[in-house]
């Protein structure tokens, strides 16, 4: 069965401090993105990431990809309270093909605490 | 310049009952999808618009689900009749080709609940 698994599913943290979000998935793939949601809101793109050892940095933000090992890592550098949302990874199917056929994460809900 | 939007933001309807989503894309964008996610679910892929054609509609649940694209522009997902199972947000989005480092941009949703 293909899967996205995020690690961990929620997590509250205080500002200031390190983390990294953990995306395993079981099926070969040319594209991972990252996609951010804030409460009744659209998903908003955040990364695609497309080859072995790929590593992306947007603000404190920074992604990276390893299709060795089928996992994606989303670390967040000294978080501060607009972090907080709830951050999606997912795998394109169409290894090769036309994008759009995402296999999602559950999501991962990142709460930042003063 | 607008983003993708869906219609309506909520719906409740009775089991039974009809009921269409409708997304305009970005304009200019060849590609819009369809997503759901039904309550403690992932994401789950509908299908693909290129244009006015199918792309790919794996996604589909059955055949109580019709999405068209006449035209090429806005789409529509028609729920014709609804189960409760269909409750859920129905996310739409667009990009613009095919370049292979495209993002896809997403609308808001529209929650469905079926009572």
């Amino acid at each position: 069965e293909l899967k996205v698994e995020q690690n961990p599913l929620f997590l509250s943290m205080q500002e200031g401090k390190n983390y990294t979000i953990y995306c395993n998935y079981s099926t070969t793939s040319d594209r991972l993105y990252w996609y951010r949601q804030d409460p009744g809101k659209s998903l908003e793109s955040l990364f695609v990431l497309l080859s072995n050892g790929a590593v992306k940095q947007e603000g404190r933000l920074m992604a990276s990809l390893d299709t060795k090992a089928r996992l994606s890592t989303l670390h967040i550098t000294a978080a501060v309270h607009d972090l907080s949302a709830t951050y999606f990874c997912a795998v394109d199917l169409n290894y090769g093909g036309s994008q759009g056929n995402l296999i999602f994460g559950k999501g991962t809900k990142l709460s930042v605490k003063p | 310049e607008a983003g993708v939007t869906q219609f309506p933001s909520h719906s409740v309807i009775e089991k039974g009952q009809t009921v269409t989503l409708r997304c305009d894309p970005i304009s200019g964008h060849d590609n819009l999808y369809w997503y759901r996610r039904v309550m403690g679910k992932e994401i789950k892929f509908l299908l693909h618009f290129v244009k006015e054609s199918k792309q790919d509609e794996s996604g589909m649940p059955n055949n109580r689900f019709l999405a068209e694209r006449t035209g090429g522009t806005y789409s529509t997902l028609k729920v014709q009749p609804a189960e409760l199972e269909d409750s859920g947000v129905y996310f739409c989005a667009s990009s613009q080709g095919n370049d292979y480092n495209e993002k896809l941009f997403f609308g808001s949703g529209t929650q469905l609940s079926v009572l």
